[in-house]
């Protein structure tokens, strides 16, 4: 089954511990990103990634780090987390940047993140 | 001045009704347009491309309006499972590639 897959889906941590969430997808798609959705703010791009070893800022980068060393898979690192990335956090992937019509987004299933 | 705006709901309506959503950018260079919906702490799922002569999809029907910059989405026949959010989103052309900016979404409530 083409999926995307991201653990944990729940956690809860506390502030400057660090920790990753991982994103791996089937569909050998080469673009993958990374994005955080919160109330009245709708889904910002924190990362992403056009193909292997090219990783490029989205919109609200701050205080993340992405790694893209094979293909599938595409982790977001939170060194030092803080309470303002408590969020939903989505990974995505497809086969170019939505350019064209049939550049279809597959998302995770998302991870919940609270950071006390 | 957002870039993709949305009416955020909720929109009420009972099953069986026809309802409309707008949607507007910003940026004319915007090259492709899409409606995703979202079911509560879901992740959003792709309901439709949004092409330039208007297109269809069963009871849903997405059309663009480049002049006005609004993209809108018409869902007929309201059923009870359309319940969810549906998101906007606009491909556009920056210095830096192309980019995905997704509106907050408009929220649909169908009732008995």
């Amino acid at each position: 089954e083409a999926q995307v897959t991201q653990n944990p889906r729940y956690l809860i941590t506390v502030t400057g511990k660090k920790l990753t969430v991982t994103c791996s997808q089937n569909m050998n798609h080469e673009y993958m990103s990374w994005y955080r959705q919160d109330p009245g703010l709708g889904l910002r791009q924190i990362y992403y990634s056009m193909n292997v070893e090219v990783t490029d800022k989205g919109d609200v980068p701050e205080g993340y780090k992405v790694s893209r060393k094979e293909k599938r898979n595409f982790p977001l690192i939170l060194e030092s987390p803080s309470p303002n990335q408590t969020s939903l956090y989505f990974c995505a992937s497809s086969w170019g940047q939505g350019k064209g019509i049939t550049d279809t987004q597959y998302f995770g299933p998302g991870t919940r993140l609270t950071v006390l | 001045r957002k870039e993709v705006e949305q009416d955020p709901g909720p929109f009420n309506v009972p099953e069986g009704a026809t309802v409309a959503f707008n949607c507007t950018y910003s940026n004319s260079a915007s090259q492709s347009f899409f409606w995703y919906r979202q079911d509560c702490r879901k992740e959003p799922k792709l309901l439709m491309s949004v092409y330039s002569s208007g297109n269809e999809d069963g009871r849903f029907t997405a059309q663009l309006n480049r002049a006005s910059q609004y993209i809108s989405l018409l869902i007929r026949d309201s059923k009870l499972s359309d319940s969810a959010t549906y998101l906007c989103v606009v491909n556009s052309l920056t210095g830096g590639g192309n980019k995905l900016t997704f509106g907050t979404g408009t929220q649909l409530k169908v009732e008995l």
